[in-house]
C-alpha cells in the first residue's frame, strides 16, 4: 500500500546479528500491528502499538512506535534461523467505531543464514 | 483453541470450474475478511463482512463472491475461476474491523492454482 511503506523489502543476515525493519506512514497512525508469516502460511500476530513512543518486546523482538506516530521499527536481537520469514506491518489511521480496516505493508522477507 | 480454519490448503482447478474456499472461526468474531497475497503486491482485500448478512467489497472483488449466513462461516466463491486468480488466499477475523488489541486472526492460507 502506498500509505504504508516497509523497508527493506528483503534482508539476509548471518545468525547472531541484529537487524531492524521499518514501517513508515505518510500520516499519523492510530494503531500499528506487526505480524510474522512463514512462507506459504498464515500471519501470526506479534505486537500492537498505539501510543507515541511506545515500545514492546517479545523474546528477542522489540517494536517501537515513534513519538510522531508515523514510523515503527521492528528490531531483532541476536537473530536465529527461527526468525526467518516475512514480517508485515498493518495499520489504521483513525478510530471511528469499527469503520476503518487494517492496511498492510508489502512485507520484508528475512533470511537468517546459519 | 481459538482459530480460523480454511479449507482446502491446496487446490488445483481448471478455468471455469466453480469452487468454494471455506472459512470458519470459533471466536465469535463479528468481522471477517478475505485477502489474496501475490508477490510484490502484498495483501489485498477481496471482501469483508461486518456481521451476519452484511458484506462489502474490498480492493479487488472482481471474480469473487462471498456470503455470511452464519457468524462463524465466511466462504469465498469463485464462480468461474481464471488463471489470474492463482494466488495465496487468507481468511481473517477480528472482534472489530479496526482490529482491537490483538489485530486480525488469520487462517493458514489456501494456495489456489487455476490452469
Amino acid at each position: 500500500s502506498q500509505e504504508l511503506e516497509q523497508s527493506p523489502q528483503s534482508l539476509i543476515v548471518q545468525e547472531g546479528k541484529n537487524l531492524t525493519i521499518n514501517c513508515t506512514s505518510s500520516k499519523t497512525l492510530y494503531g500499528l500491528y506487526w505480524y510474522k508469516q512463514k512462507y506459504g502460511e498464515g500471519l501470526i500476530f506479534l505486537m500492537m502499538l498505539q501510543k507515541g513512543g511506545e515500545e514492546k518486546s517479545h523474546e528477542k523482538i522489540t517494536a517501537k512506535l515513534d513519538e510522531k506516530k508515523q514510523q515503527s521499527s521492528l528490531h531483532i536481537t541476536a537473530s536465529q534461523p527461527s526468525h526467518a520469514g516475512i514480517y508485515l506491518c498493518g495499520a489504521h489511521w483513525s478510530y471511528s467505531g469499527s469503520a476503518r480496516q487494517l492496511t498492510f505493508g508489502s512485507g520484508t522477507q528475512l533470511t537468517v543464514l546459519p | 483453541e481459538a482459530q480460523v480454519t480454511q479449507n482446502p490448503r491446496y487446490l488445483i482447478t481448471v478455468t471455469g470450474k466453480k469452487l468454494t474456499v471455506t472459512c470458519s472461526q470459533n471466536m465469535n468474531h463479528e468481522y471477517m475478511s478475505w485477502y489474496r497475497q501475490d508477490p510484490g503486491l502484498g495483501l489485498r482485500q477481496i471482501y469483508y463482512s461486518m456481521n451476519v448478512e452484511v458484506t462489502d467489497k474490498g480492493d479487488v472483488p472482481e471474480g469473487y463472491k462471498v456470503s455470511r449466513k452464519e457468524k462463524r462461516n465466511f466462504p469465498l466463491i469463485l464462480e468461474s475461476p481464471s488463471p489470474n486468480q492463482t494466488s495465496l488466499y487468507f481468511c481473517a477475523s477480528s472482534l472489530s474491523r479496526a482490529g482491537g488489541n490483538y489485530g486480525y486472526t488469520f487462517g493458514s492460507g489456501t494456495r489456489l492454482t487455476v490452469v
